[in-house]
């Protein structure tokens, strides 16, 4: 089991270009997460995958914001034109999804972003 | 609407001195509970998990939580910190029927003196 894997893990863009974060998921996993944490605040949820299908999105995540995962493996976020205010440690989670022995979600590292 | 409160944003203790770190909830329904850790720069570690059974429960490094229902909390203690200890603590209240959506608390920052 090597844990959620995210890349890259830091990231300085200039405002106005578009960023994409992957991540890998915890093998076999079929649900992952996508939050977003800022300095001194507690992770918001943004979206989640059941397998490929992309099941709910926070209203946090405005347009410039897309989520893939395709068949239902590694998945990518990506945000186009960054704006400062985009600045933040976007946190991928994965979990079995198993309701009967309870859902327990796995963090990664986090992938920071400072747009300049 | 459903929300976590850590009332304490920042605690300090001495090493080797117990410590609870108080967790609210609002929620109407069964909650599923989480406690989290987090290391500056560093993603989150899970400590422990609330979903049935047993109010009280064991978690890694030593640390545990007791479910009160009646007070909507999900307290975590340790009896003895480590200067290791020393990180930020979320707790995490699953609002939508054991998907994963998660709301955290604002977190609590753990200092340990030497």
């Amino acid at each position: 089991d090597t844990g959620v894997s995210q890349n890259p893990r830091h990231k300085i863009t200039k405002r106005g270009q578009n960023v994409t974060f992957r991540c890998d998921p915890i093998s076999e996993h079929n649900r992952l997460y996508w939050y977003r944490q800022t300095l001194g605040q507690g992770p918001e949820f943004l979206t989640y995958f059941q397998n490929e299908a992309q099941l709910e999105k926070s209203r946090l995540l405005s347009d410039r914001f897309s989520a893939e995962r395709p068949k239902g493996s590694f998945s990518t976020l990506e945000i186009q034109r960054t704006e400062q205010g985009d600045s933040a440690m976007y946190l991928c989670a994965s979990s079995p999804g198993r309701a009967s022995s309870g859902n327990t979600i796995y963090f990664g590292e986090g992938s920071w972003l400072t747009v300049v | 609407a459903q929300s976590v409160t850590q009332p304490d944003i920042h605690i300090t203790v001495s090493e080797g001195a117990s410590l609870e770190l108080r967790c609210n909830y609002s929620y109407g329904a069964t909650p599923y509970l989480f406690w989290y850790v987090q290391s500056p720069g560093q993603g989150l570690q899970l400590l422990l998990k609330y979903f049935s059974g047993d109010t009280l429960v064991q978690g890694i490094k030593g640390f545990e939580a007791e479910f009160k229902r009646s007070q909507s909390s999900f307290n975590l203690r340790k009896p003895s910190v480590h200067w290791s200890d020393a990180a930020e603590y979320f707790c995490a209240v699953d609002v939508s029927g054991n998907t994963g959506k998660l709301i955290f608390g604002q977190g609590t920052t753990l200092q340990v003196k030497p």
